[in-house]
């Protein structure tokens, strides 16, 4: 069985250039959630959907980070624009209803 | 709200030694406790958990972490480390009302030494 698919695993950009992420969940997992892990620090907590529904977003930054998990599968993280405090490791992970979290292996972003 | 403090950023220890990794939580509700690897480039995987029963958790290579409620820690063990177990190790916990939402340390990376 598949694991959670995220990509690109690598992107180096300008800064205030845009930049998306994409993320594909394991099949049947409900719940889709978006970390950021800084380097040296464990992963915060950006956003968690329950189907297509965002129920927590209350730590992503709106005025350039924004969401969408259209259908309820598939979700795309976007910054835009992108500053250099944006270089980090993106996380995407699934779950099951209350279940265990499977992370995907990360989108590393450089912004130059 | 809750979090979890890792002291240790960084433990070296030689090959067939053991070693501690530890980890202390602060919650005003009960909670769930976790044990995340992530080797390098890799994403995290789920090491061991504490749900509830017994405090001790073992997982398939060999770690096992303690649930102590008194202490609020949950440290993990190993009583002989291999090359491969060089890694970062990150404590996470959530709390009981199945929202899931999890919040790490700032993770312990381990460097086993040949």
């Amino acid at each position: 069985e598949a694991g959670v698919v995220q990509s690109p695993r690598y992107k180096i950009i300008e800064k205030k250039q845009p930049v998306a992420f994409w993320c594909n969940p394991i099949s049947g997992h409900n719940t889709l959630y978006w970390y950021l892990q800084n380097l040296g620090q464990g992963p915060e907590l950006l956003i968690r959907y329950e189907n297509e529904e965002a129920v927590d977003d209350s730590q992503l930054p709106k005025d350039r980070f924004s969401a969408e998990r259209l259908k309820g599968v598939d979700s795309t993280l976007k910054i835009q624009p992108a500053e250099l405090g944006d270089s980090a490791v993106y996380l995407c992970a699934s779950s099951p209803p209350a279940g265990e979290l499977f992370f995907g292996e990360g989108s590393r972003l450089t912004v130059l | 709200a809750q979090s979890v403090t890792q002291l240790d950023s960084q433990v070296p220890v030689f090959e067939e030694a053991p070693v501690e990794l530890r980890c202390n939580y602060s919650s005003s509700v009960s909670v769930y406790l976790f044990w995340y690897v992530q080797y390098p480039n890799q994403g995290l995987q789920l090491l061991l958990k504490y749900l509830s029963g017994s405090t001790l958790v073992e997982s398939i290579n060999g770690f096992e972490a303690e649930f102590n409620k008194s202490q609020t820690s949950f440290h993990l063990r190993k009583p002989s480390v291999h090359i491969s177990d060089t890694a970062e190790y990150f404590c996470a916990v959530s709390d009981k009302t199945g929202a899931n939402n999890l919040f790490f340390g700032t993770g312990t990376r381990l460097t086993v030494i040949p």
